[in-house]
């Protein structure tokens, strides 16, 4: 695609339920981030992959939080037992190599009940 | 705490007049680095980057200075428009291909 898709734009889940929020990157990108933004601050690292093998998951809040990346391409950030503070904007970037800007999605605005 | 921090939350500017966004890190082993704006709603947009072997460089409009020595990053804008507005991060490359994000500066345009 032209751009970086993450699906769904919205997710309204209750507290206690399962999420799986996807990303689409750029065709041929090779690494992909996660970022977690709340209300008036600046994206919060989560995880950063390169090709299938997640590089660097330090920022990952607790074992609640995975995310997958299995071809290489697509990625799945996955929360189990969401909780009101889960509660956030997630957003998707990717790149093609090192020193060249992260390309960011819309994100997906989850809200937890 | 975060090793990317702005000095200021807000800055309100003339329309037609420069404006300067200014950002401190920490980390010294940060090779990278790269200005993002972010309109309400949506996910951050590249303006400008700039490497660690480099002071200056310029874009459209924008130019980005970095002062290694007190490690001082800042975004100029030239001539200000109501299209600017909006919220400007700096990141950084911390050498470890993690793009670290500061807290954000909201840049309002004054009529």
């Amino acid at each position: 695609g032209a751009g970086v898709s993450q699906t769904p734009s919205n997710k309204v889940t209750e507290k206690g339920k399962y999420v799986e929020l996807r990303c689409d990157p750029i065709s041929g990108h090779t690494a992909l981030y996660w970022y977690r933004q709340s209300l008036g601050q600046g994206p919060e690292f989560l995880i950063y992959f390169q090709g299938t093998g997640a590089a660097d998951d330090s920022g990952l809040p607790n074992d609640r939080f995975f995310a997958v990346r299995p071809e290489g391409s697509v990625s799945t950030l996955k929360i189990q037992r969401t909780e009101r503070g889960d509660s956030a904007v997630y957003l998707c970037a990717s790149s093609s190599y090192r020193y060249t800007e992260a390309f960011f999605g819309q994100g997906t605005r989850l809200t937890v009940v | 705490g975060e090793s990317v921090g702005l000095h200021l939350p807000t800055l309100s500017v003339q329309e037609g007049d420069n404006s300067i966004i200014n950002c401190a890190y920490s980390n010294s082993a940060s090779d990278y680095f790269i200005w993002y704006k972010q309109e309400s709603g949506k996910g951050p947009q590249f303006i400008i980057d700039i490497r660690s072997n480099m002071d200056k460089r310029q874009g459209q409009r924008v130019t980005v200075l970095l002062n290694k020595t007190v490690k001082h990053l800042s975004l100029q804008i030239a001539a200000t428009q109501p299209g600017d507005s909006a919220v400007y991060f700096c990141a950084e490359n911390n050498g470890d291909d993690k793009i670290i994000f500061g807290k954000g500066t909201r840049l309002h345009i004054l009529p």
